[in-house]
């Protein structure tokens, strides 16, 4: 079955630390990849998404992730943590030949001064 | 930010009642979807639409229906609804079903069934 899986329910990081938060999803074809971000009481709004032009996705406050075809990984890195980073992220694949996103189950950042 | 509006934004409402959620777009996006949220579960897609009075099944979705009848609205209606019900439900667009676009979405309508 399709699915994406992120490692770890909650990330603590202390301010101007790196930021890594892991995605792994199962297909033997290359899905397109995005990351979520969701503030409390907010709804998800796009971070950044892979559409295969390049491996390293650079996306909006500073975030970038990599897609590794032979991990079938899609971590998402921030070198440098801000305050404002805490919130909860999610990993989302969308399958060659569908239309239905699958989210990962989320990871929640909690950045320490 | 996008045009998405959910309806009612909180709900509190018995066991065994009928429930309808609305979501309204004004972004002329052909595919709409309703996910739930629930606590190590992340988003689960529910129902979704890929035009006018064409909806199909997600994963969760026993017990809920929908439908679509114009491009801007696509209600999601508990037919019976259970305490199992209780979630937050997002309603979110796209327009062109996922791939390499992103979706968009509402604010979220969270429910609780006693």
């Amino acid at each position: 079955a399709q699915s994406v899986t992120q490692l770890g329910s909650h990330v603590s990081v202390s301010e101007g630390a790196l930021v890594l938060l892991r995605c792994n999803y199962s297909s033997s074809v290359p899905p397109y990849l995005f990351w979520y971000v969701q503030y409390p009481n907010q709804g998800l709004q796009l971070l950044l998404k892979y559409t295969s032009a390049a491996t390293l996705v650079k996306g909006i406050n500073g975030f970038e992730a990599e897609f590794k075809k032979s991990e079938t990984s899609f971590h998402l890195t921030k070198p440098s943590a801000h305050m404002s980073d805490a919130a909860e992220y999610f990993c989302a694949v969308t399958y060659t030949g569908g239309f239905k996103t699958i989210f990962g189950a989320g990871t929640r950042l909690f950045v320490k001064a | 930010d996008a045009g998405i509006t959910q309806s009612p934004r909180h709900k509190v409402t018995e066991t065994g009642t009928p429930v309808t959620l609305r979501c309204h777009q004004t972004e002329n996006h052909r595919y709409m979807y309703w996910y739930r949220q629930d606590p190590g579960h992340g988003l689960r897609l529910i129902h979704y639409s890929y035009g006018v009075k064409d909806t199909d099944k997600g994963e969760v979705s026993d017990g809920y229906s929908v439908s679509r009848s114009k491009t801007e609205d696509f209600l999601l209606t508990l037919e019976s609804a259970t305490s199992s019900q209780t979630s937050v439900y997002f309603c979110a667009i796209s327009e062109s079903g996922g791939k390499f676009t992103e979706a968009f979405f509402g604010q979220g309508t969270r429910l609780t069934v006693v």
